[in-house]
């Protein structure tokens, strides 16, 4: 069963510290991406990948971090210098010349 | 700078109607479209797509038309159903650039 898979479903971090968001793959895919949802902003891109070992920043990439060290991974890491971390995080991959699937997100909240 | 731009964030609709969603663009290097939907808590699902080479796609109860010369599509849902309640989001991408340029999201609620 083909899929992206995003976890945890939920996440709660303190103020101040790091935490990292896991999404993987099984669909072969060589593109990733990473992208925020906020109410009334739509989809932000943070970071992405076209291929292993590189990556690149997208519109909003200050204060998160990513690897791809895998092609089925790309795990996104949200730090400490992200002042407004709380929002919805959505995984998706390249899934041909113009379309994505995506993953079923993670919900970050800081408290 | 938004380059895919969705106005009228929120649609509502009695169901057997007609929902029309609309989508403007400023890039004219966009020649391929899109339309996602999504649930709360869930990721978007690709809903149907257009290429700048057509001005009409149909798919079941979905249909999008596309308006080059006004940078302009619209995403008609007809009869519209309560299942269709979700936010739609509209996106384009250019030739050799992988990205998609996504919209704001419009928000449908279909009343029973």
């Amino acid at each position: 069963d083909g899929g992206i898979t995003q976890s945890p479903k939920y996440l709660f971090r303190k103020e101040g510290q790091n935490v990292t968001l896991s999404c993987e793959q099984n669909l072969n895919h060589d593109a990733m991406y990473w992208y925020r949802q906020d109410p009334g902003q739509g989809l932000r891109l943070i970071y992405y990948s076209q291929i292993v070992n590189d990556f690149q920043k997208g519109d909003i990439a200050e204060g998160y971090s990513v690897s791809r060290e895998k092609k089925e991974s790309f795990p996104l890491t949200v730090t400490s210098a992200q002042k407004n971390p709380t929002a919805f995080y959505l995984c998706a991959t390249q899934t041909g010349p113009n379309g994505y699937t995506f993953g079923s997100g993670t919900r970050l909240t800081v408290v | 700078d938004q380059q895919v731009k969705q106005n009228s964030p929120s649609l509502s609709v009695q169901e057997g109607r007609i929902s029309i969603l609309n989508c403007d663009y400023t890039n004219s290097m966009f020649d391929y479209f899109l339309w996602y939907k999504k649930y709360p808590a869930e990721g978007p699902t690709f809903l149907i797509s257009i290429s700048s080479i057509k001005d009409k796609n149909e798919d079941g109860r979905f249909t999008v038309f596309l308006n080059k010369s006004a940078k302009h599509l619209s995403l008609h849902i007809v009869p519209s159903q309560p299942g269709d309640s979700a936010v739609y989001f509209c996106a384009a991408s250019k030739r050799g650039n992988n990205r998609l340029a996504f919209g704001k999201g419009n928000q449908v609620v279909v009343i029973p």
